[in-house]
């Protein structure tokens, strides 16, 4: 079926650097895709998020860049800190499928200090 | 500002036995989501509720059932517990189709 999948399991960064986590997914019809952070015995998170009508929009450290012709999805973080450790989803929805998300494979961020 | 409420954060059940996860979403919001998370697994949607009527389904099995009530809490009944029914629990709102916000999970440990 139609799925949200990550690249890379896991991302290793120093602090202070930027950030880029990706996102593929298969579904031609998304039309509303959003990042979630997750930390440790907590819930997902909202970041930020984006509609099919955008390619791009930021938020405070954070940008989303959607490419639809190759349906794919990023989210950059600016000036990665010890806190942004955590894992990261995309997650996509579409009009067929409701308001229903599905999540992509997460993405383990490690911030080094 | 208001976030989903999940009872209990913990859970630990027994084989065959029964459990109820609770769910209190952000005041307005008008639909209820249940997200099953398997170990270094990503959410997969169970369920959800709009205005209080099954709206969606998904991967839930007929041994799990789930409800929203007047005060639009809802509660998510699983039956007949097994051990790959232990994972973590999550219960997301939303308001127009918007950003599901999540709550905190309920951690199921069936022993």
């Amino acid at each position: 079926g139609e799925s949200v999948g990550l690249h890379l399991p896991t991302l290793s960064v120093q602090e202070g650097d930027n950030s880029i986590i990706n996102c593929a997914y298969s579904n031609s019809a998304s039309d509303y895709f959003i990042w979630y952070k997750q930390e440790s015995g907590k819930g997902p998170q909202f970041i930020i998020d984006i509609r099919s009508n955008m390619d791009k929009r930021q938020g405070q450290r954070v940008t989303v860049l959607l490419n639809k012709t190759v349906k794919h999805l990023s989210l950059q973080i600016a000036a990665t800190q010890p806190g942004d450790s955590a894992v990261y989803f995309c997650a996509e929805t579409s009009e067929t499928s409701g308001s229903r998300l599905t999540f992509g494979e997460g993405t383990q961020l490690t911030v080094n200090p | 500002a208001a976030g989903v409420i999940q009872s209990p954060r913990h859970l630990i059940k027994e084989k065959r036995e029964t459990a109820t996860l609770k769910c209190y979403p952000i005041p307005r919001h008008d639909t209820v989501y249940w997200y099953q998370q398997g170990p270094g697994q990503d959410p997969q949607f169970l369920i959800s509720f709009y205005e209080k009527m099954q709206s969606d389904k998904g991967s839930i099995p007929d041994r799990f059932s789930a409800q929203q009530f007047s005060d639009y809490h809802s509660e998510l009944n699983m039956s007949s517990l097994e051990l790959g029914d232990s994972a973590l629990y999550f219960c997301a709102s939303s308001f127009w189709g918007r950003a599901l916000h999540f709550g905190n999970g309920t951690r199921l440990t069936v022993t």
